[in-house]
């Protein structure tokens, strides 16, 4: 089955403990990025990547790392975690534009992160 | 600086009756826009999308009305049910691998 994976579905955390959400998908797909939701702002993207070692800014980068060493795995790394870090994140993936024009995005089921 | 504009951030619409959600986008570059819905506990799923050389597309119940001159869409649900309760987001990007820029979106509620 197509999709995007996400561990772990829930997590809490306490302020400044490093912690890493994990991102995989089966669809060979090119470009990955991180968003986070939260009530009344939408989804707003962290990072994304367009392929394997190469990554960029989204909106609201500050506060987060990534990494994308493998086409399939797109970990999003929180250094120091706090509470405004508090949010629902959601991986998603989709095929590059060399393979066609537009591509169908493909969201995890999210990661509901709570930092005290 | 928000690219894409969406309204109403909530709505509740009897059942039978038709939705309708709109957006307005700034970005006179963006040539792609879908909308998104997402169920309680669900990740966003693409619901339909339109590209600007047509004004209208249709699939099943969903339509999306398209406005190039005004800079506008907007999603249409005939006869809502009340399955169709989610939170819908209406987007937009353009050509290339350019990110996806969403509305805020809007907590449909459909009652019986």
């Amino acid at each position: 089955e197509a999709q995007v994976t996400q561990n772990p579905r829930y997590l809490i955390t306490v302020t400044g403990k490093k912690l890493t959400v994990t991102c995989s998908q089966n669809m060979n797909h090119e470009y990955m990025s991180w968003y986070r939701q939260d009530p009344g702002l939408g989804l707003r993207q962290i990072y994304y990547s367009m392929n394997v070692e190469v990554t960029d800014k989204g909106d609201v980068p500050e506060g987060y790392k990534v990494s994308r060493k493998e086409k399939r795995n797109f970990p999003l790394i929180l250094e120091s975690p706090s509470p405004n870090q508090t949010s629902l994140y959601f991986c998603a993936s989709r095929q590059g534009a060399n393979r066609g024009s537009y591509n169908e995005q493909f969201f995890g089921p999210g990661t509901r992160l709570t930092v005290l | 600086q928000q690219q894409v504009k969406q309204s109403p951030q909530s709505l509740i619409v009897q059942k039978g009756g038709i939705s309708i959600i709109n957006c307005a986008y700034e970005n006179t570059a963006f040539d792609y826009f879908p909308w998104y819905q997402q169920f309680p506990g669900k990740g966003p799923a693409l619901l339909i999308a339109i590209r600007p050389d047509v004004s209208e597309k249709k699939e099943g119940r969903f339509t999306i009305s398209f406005n190039k001159s005004a800079k506008q869409f907007s999603l249409h649900i005939m006869d809502s049910q009340p399955g169709d309760s989610a939170t819908y987001f209406c987007a937009a990007s353009s050509w290339g691998n350019t990110p996806l820029v969403f509305g805020k979106g809007t907590r449909l509620s459909v009652i019986a």
